[in-house]
């Protein structure tokens, strides 16, 4: 079965500072992997995904994530926050060996930036 | 192209009874899932559907159920409505029933048991 891990339910940063919100998943096959973002009162938008090639995957919004295989991770990192990416991200997995769409979700992370 | 479209937005039940939750899913998608999102057990996956049959289904109880129509929208059902069923159900759509594939998200719909 696989897990999703986000390290730090709030993280708050300074209007211009780096960005880094944390991912780490379980599984006996590296997965597909997948960041959205949600804000108040509104579904789920989609930032980036990893399923083959390069490891560093840029998004929209500024965003990129790497997956390194090493440490099973999938970091989120924007080198500049603004005020607008205050919201909720959510790191997700799929099964490389389930035909269907499944995400598995991390617990979150409300990100806060200060002016 | 529209987005994904839910309805009703927000829905106010009592306990005992059932509720039904529309998906309209981007144009030309086939796969639709579903999901519960509570403060307390996180987003949670409860089925999809692709070509009308149900593919996969989380570990829900049998009073929640769904269906797809052959114009890929797709319903999902609520009986015996308890408190603990109160969340925010989101539907997603996908063009193909791929793990490879993205899934768009709409806005969700808000259902409160009380």
């Amino acid at each position: 079965a696989q897990s999703v891990t986000q390290l730090g339910s709030h993280v708050s940063v300074s209007e211009g500072a780096l960005v880094l919100l944390r991912c780490n998943y379980s599984s006996s096959v590296p997965p597909y992997l997948f960041w959205y973002v949600q804000y108040p009162n509104q579904g789920l938008q989609l930032l980036l995904k990893y399923t083959t090639g390069a490891t560093l995957v840029k998004g929209i919004n500024g965003f990129e994530a790497e997956f390194k295989k090493s440490e099973t991770s999938f970091h989120l990192t924007k080198p500049s926050a603004h005020m607008s990416d205050a919201a909720e991200y959510f790191c997700a997995v799929s099964d490389v060996n389930n035909a269907g769409n499944m995400l598995t979700f991390g617990g979150g992370t409300r990100l806060m930036v200060k002016p | 192209k529209a987005g994904v479209t839910q309805t009703p937005r927000y829905l106010i039940k009592t306990r005992g009874q059932q509720v039904t939750l529309s998906c309209s899913p981007i144009s030309g998608h086939r796969s639709v899932s579903w999901y519960q999102q509570t403060p307390g057990q996180g987003l949670q996956f409860l089925f999809e559907y692709f070509s009308e049959t149900q593919r996969n289904k989380g570990n829900f109880p049998g009073r929640f159920s769904g269906r797809q129509f052959s114009n890929s929208r797709s319903e999902m059902n609520v009986s015996t409505l308890e408190l603990g069923d109160s969340a925010l159900y989101l539907c997603a759509s996908s063009l193909a029933l791929a793990a490879s594939y993205e899934q768009y998200f709409g806005p969700g719909t808000r259902l409160t048991v009380t």
